[in-house]
């Protein structure tokens, strides 16, 4: 079982729609981070948050501490916003130190 | 501020070749870490460094892969012999804070 699990896998959408994508994690975290993957590309961290919620342009997250469960929202979907979202999450594991685990990614494509 | 660097972008194999990739990680960042991703999975944990010192590579197949990172800057990751199922995307991400990571490029391995 991963420790992170995300839906849905795949998503398409018309311009101008509402997206959610959500993640869910079974481990203790001290943060949880938006990814977003561009074909080809490396990856960008939109967000990282460890309560409530965050807001930057069009892209929203929030995340629930107690049930373990987050959301990323796109408002008025552009074809740009076409890419690949992962959800991960962080945590320390005390031999190691810092641990990130990864959802397997949302794959999103806005269709003009 | 210049970001992590990867190179190279793209690299074409055949099987039983050796390869390496090279990342530059962002001036200061302490912690490295290499990730392989696989189409349509999140990135695999391969191997972490804090300065030049290994912190996990558990995960990491020793009778192939290989990663050094000398005087705790630049870091190198080599793979040999390469196998059809090494094709991925190999990223680099650096860190100087608990809880962030910062993402290079990536460098995409077609194995032939």
């Amino acid at each position: 079982k991963n420790e992170v699990e995300q839906s849905p896998q795949n998503l398409t959408a018309q311009e101008g729609e509402f997206i959610t994508i959500n993640c869910s994690y079974s481990v203790g975290i001290s943060a949880l981070h938006w990814l977003q993957q561009h074909p080809g590309g490396g990856i960008v961290s939109l967000f990282m948050l460890s309560s409530g919620k965050k807001k930057h342009g069009r892209l929203i997250a929030t995340i629930n501490i107690q049930e373990k469960h987050s959301s990323l929202h796109i408002t008025a979907s552009h074809p740009r916003d076409s890419a690949v979202y992962i959800c991960a999450v962080s945590g320390f594991v005390s031999n190691t130190g810092n641990q990130f685990y990864f959802g397997t990614g949302t794959s999103l494509t806005v269709i003009p | 501020e210049a970001g992590v660097a990867q190179s190279p972008r793209y690299k074409i194999i055949e099987k039983r070749q050796s390869v390496a990739f090279w990342c530059n990680p962002i001036s200061g960042h302490a912690t490295l870490y290499w990730y392989q991703q696989i189409l349509g999975q999140g990135p695999k944990l391969l191997i972490q460094f804090q300065n030049n010192g290994v912190v996990d590579d558990s995960q990491l197949p020793k009778d192939r892969f290989s990663a050094e990172r000398l005087k705790g800057v630049d870091s190198t990751l080599k793979i040999q012999p390469a196998k059809l199922e090494d094709s991925a995307v190999y990223l680099c991400a650096s860190s100087s804070e608990p809880y962030e990571q910062y993402f290079g490029p990536g460098t995409r391995l077609t194995v032939t």
